[in-house]
């Protein structure tokens, strides 16, 4: 079945350094791809999604680039506040494989220190 | 605009006591869902529908019950509650479910503690 994989955390950078999060999926079909963001103790939201491959995302200095040949869906920031301490998940959405259902990664979560 | 609504926020129940966790969308989707979410295990699809009159399972249902009588209600049964379901509990929408590009909305959860 359809599955997507992201690196385990928690990532702890300082402000203004590079992040990077790798997530990869497996999936039938022509799958969308997503970055959610949960901040703590509040609901999941999105940040980002591409809906088809070399399609790039884009929001609040994040991109992620769809990337068919290598299956990955890769969140990018180039400098990072304090305020992007979140929980971030990766997700893909497959009218084939998943029944049009969100299939989630566990998720990164992510501390800045400044 | 409301978007998606649960309630209630926070609830303690007692094992073998049964409630309902009722979810809104005022954005006419037919596509609704809920997921669990437990440390370390990501988000897991508990039920989802299509449609009003059409649900399914997901990859967690068991203990679980939904109906949809309307395009706008989705609640989530649980029948005879366990401490393994203590768990946060989310409600989600979208415009379909047949369109993998359409953005899925979350509410803002409903923390449930089982003693």
């Amino acid at each position: 079945g359809d599955s997507v994989t992201q690196m385990e955390g928690p990532v702890t950078l300082s402000e203004e350094a590079f992040l990077t999060i790798n997530c990869t999926y497996t999936a039938t079909g022509y799958p969308s791809l997503f970055w959610y963001v949960q901040y703590p103790g509040e609901g999941l939201q999105l940040l980002l999604k591409a809906t088809k491959a070399d399609d790039k995302g884009s929001n609040k200095g994040f991109e992620a680039t769809y990337r068919k040949e290598t299956t990955s869906f890769h969140l990018e920031k180039g400098s990072v506040q304090v305020s992007d301490s979140a929980v971030y998940f990766c997700a893909l959405r497959s009218y084939g494989g998943s029944q049009g259902n969100l299939i989630f990664g566990k998720g990164t979560k992510l501390s800045v220190k400044p | 605009n409301a978007g998606v609504t649960q309630t209630p926020k926070f609830q303690v129940l007692k094992t073998g006591q049964s409630m309902t966790l009722q979810c809104a969308q005022d954005m006419n989707h037919e596509y609704m869902s809920w997921y669990r979410q437990d440390p370390g295990m990501g988000l897991r699809l508990i039920h989802y529908s299509v449609g009003a009159g059409i649900t399914d399972q997901g990859e967690v249902p068991n203990g679980y019950n939904v109906s949809r009588s309307t395009t706008e209600d989705f609640p989530l049964r649980l029948l005879s509650a366990a401490p393994s379901q203590t768990s946060v509990y989310f409600c989600a929408s979208s415009l379909t479910g047949s369109t993998s590009g359409n953005t899925i909305y979350f509410g803002e959860g409903s923390w449930l503690t089982v003693v």
